[in-house]
Formats: structure tokens, sequence, C-alpha cells
């Protein structure tokens, strides 16, 4: 089956520099990969996803990476602001078609310090 | 994102009890999806339903079980509880644009 793994644990960065988060998966036949950002005592909110088909998606600050040859995909934070702080989740879809189960990576507690 | 709703919030049991969770599903979705979440942890997959027939099924013993109904609602269903089952319960309503949407879980605290 279907296994993520996501660096770093922990991630504390300057207000306005950027922030990277990397995880890697282990099926080739997973195709959707999308992120969360859960906040303290808060559900998981997707914030950006990618398919497979395509190796890069912005949406404003946020963007993701992938590279399936490698198997691994990114998310890119810029200009980071403190209420980016939270724990951030990657997954991956398991590629058997029959369901939307998401394999979870351990997550990234990031840190913006004003 | 905010029309997957899940009851109750909170729930506090004793060992050995009975729980029932509800969740429905964002207006036109017809699949959902359970998931544990533990603290410190990424979401565990439990269950996945659409239209009312069982997708899909994660790593949890056969205590947990689950149904969904006409409306696209479902039940996450767990018996004799265990303190491990203390955890975040969501819900996740699926759609093809969507992607998968999470409620505000039910935290449940086994005592």
């Amino acid at each position: 089956g279907e296994n993520v793994e996501q660096h770093p644990s922990t991630l504390s960065v300057q207000e306005g520099d950027s922030a990277v988060i990397k995880c890697t998966y282990s099926d080739s036949a997973s195709n959707y990969f999308p992120w969360y950002k859960q906040e303290l005592g808060k559900r998981p909110q997707l914030i950006i996803d990618i398919r497979s088909n395509v190796g890069e998606k912005k949406d404003q600050r946020i963007a993701v990476t992938l590279n399936k040859t490698a198997k691994h995909f990114s998310l890119h934070i810029t200009e980071t602001q403190p209420e980016d702080s939270a724990v951030y989740f990657c997954a991956a879809m398991e590629g058997n078609g029959a369901t939307n189960k998401l394999i979870f990576g351990t997550g990234t507690l990031l840190a913006v310090q004003p | 994102d905010a029309g997957v709703t899940q009851s109750p919030t909170h729930l506090i049991k004793t060992r050995g009890q009975h729980v029932t969770l509800r969740c429905s599903p964002i207006s036109g979705h017809k699949s959902v999806s359970w998931y544990q979440q533990v603290l410190g942890q990424g979401p565990q997959f439990i269950f996945q339903y659409y239209e009312k027939e069982e997708r899909g099924r994660g790593n949890f013993p056969d205590r947990f079980s689950a149904r969904q109904f006409p409306n696209y609602s479902s039940e996450l269903n767990v018996n004799a509880l265990l303190l491990g089952d203390s955890a975040l319960y969501l819900c996740a309503s699926h759609g093809i644009r969507q992607g998968s949407i999470f409620g505000s879980g039910t935290q449940l605290s086994v005592l």
C-alpha cells in the first residue's frame, strides 16, 4: 500500500521568508496529492492540490510541485505571515481508483515568527 | 466547505460503551469517508461509502462499523470502546472538483 513521508517535522521561519515542506510517496499509481492546513483544535483545511498530469500549481502565495519520476511533491509558501502558523499535512490518494482513500504524512508544524 | 456537518462536536464515554457519530456531506456529494486523528498524528482512513455501499476499509478492528443512508449522510459506530479510541473523528465529503473536504470532527474522549 501507499506510504507517505513528510519532512521536516517542525519548521520555524521569520515573517516574510519562504517555507518549503517536502513529501515522498511510494505508490507510483497514486495520482492526486492534496495539502491540508490544520490549526490547533480545528479541522484539516484543503489549501491546494495537484494531480499527476501537471508538475506545478500556484494559488497566490502557495505553490505545489510534483516530480512523478522521483515520487516526491513539495509545498512552497512565500512571504509567510504569522497566520500561516499551523500544522501542514501532505497526502496521497491510493492509486487503485476504487476509493478516495488518502494516506497522510506525519505533519509539519510551521511557526512564523513576527 | 462549511457544508460538511458532524455531530456531536464532543463526546465523553467510558470503556466498554458504544458510540455513534454522524456526518452530513456537502449537498450534491454522494461519497463520505471517515478518518481517525490521534493527537499529534495525521488522519488515518477508516471507511469510505459511496451510494450506500462500502468502497474501502482501513486497518481498524471489527468494533468499527459504518453505514450510509439514502440522503448520503453517514454514521460511524464504535463498540466496546477502549482508551485508545480517544481521538478526533473526521468525516470527509468527496467531490470531483472540490477534492476531499473535512468536517469539524467529533472529539471523542474515552475514560
